[in-house]
């Protein structure tokens, strides 16, 4: 089935390590985007990618890293920078960034 | 710059009554709009869009929403709620054909529904 997989669902690391989220899309869409969703606040976008080898900051960029080495992966690396990663984070892909993206089911990320 | 406003960050209704949930942009080019629904613990489904043509769009569920230019709303409706409506709700906007500018997510809207 065509679909977005975020892996794993549920992710417990400790302060200071970094952790890679993965995303895999079959949907042959060009742009894909990583959000991250606290609690109130909605859905604030972190990185997205129009085209493979490249991608762009979205709003809340710092403390995270990503790649885009391949059409259907968009890996996304928290790292011991950002101050507070613990969330919700939801992985997002659409043909172009002008149409509406279809999300995976998310990765809790609870750092302790 | 694009935005998105969800005028309620909390909607609650009767089961068998009318939901109205609410959403400003801001553009300065003709828009595509967009209705997400989320479920607890899961990703974002889309219910409708709005893109060109008919400004009363029907979507999933028994859902609508109209795009009214003059007012710059895209507010989201149901005749009657249903239990399984429970859920939260966001509204999204992009720069439309040509634009290559990401969607913008309003705050979301959590619907509560009663018997």
């Amino acid at each position: 089935d065509g679909g977005i997989t975020q892996s794993p669902k549920y992710l417990f690391r400790k302060e200071g390590q970094n952790v890679t989220l993965s995303c895999e899309q079959n949907l042959n869409h060009d742009a894909m985007y990583w959000y991250r969703q606290d609690p109130g606040q909605g859905l604030r976008l972190i990185y997205y990618s129009q085209i493979v080898n490249d991608f762009q900051k979205g709003d809340i960029a710092e403390g995270y890293s990503v790649s885009r080495e391949k059409k259907e992966s968009f890996p996304l690396t928290v790292t011991s920078a950002q101050k507070n990663p613990t969330a919700f984070y939801l992985c997002a892909s659409s043909p172009r960034v002008d149409t509406e993206a279809f999300f995976g089911q998310g990765t809790r990320l609870t750092v302790v | 710059a694009q935005s998105v406003t969800q005028l309620g960050s909390h909607v609650s209704v009767s089961e068998g009554a009318l939901v109205l949930l609410r959403c400003n942009y801001s553009s300065s080019v003709p828009p595509y709009l967009f209705w997400y629904v989320q479920y607890p613990n899961q990703g974002l489904q889309l219910l409708l869009k709005y893109t060109t043509g008919a400004t009363l769009v029907k979507g999933i569920n028994g859902f609508e929403a109209e795009f009214k230019k003059s007012e710059t709303s895209f507010h989201l409706t149901k005749p009657s709620a249903h239990m399984s409506d429970a859920a939260e709700y966001f509204c999204a906007v992009s720069e439309g054909p040509g634009g290559y500018n990401k969607l913008i997510f309003g705050a979301g809207t959590r619907l509560a529904v009663h018997p």
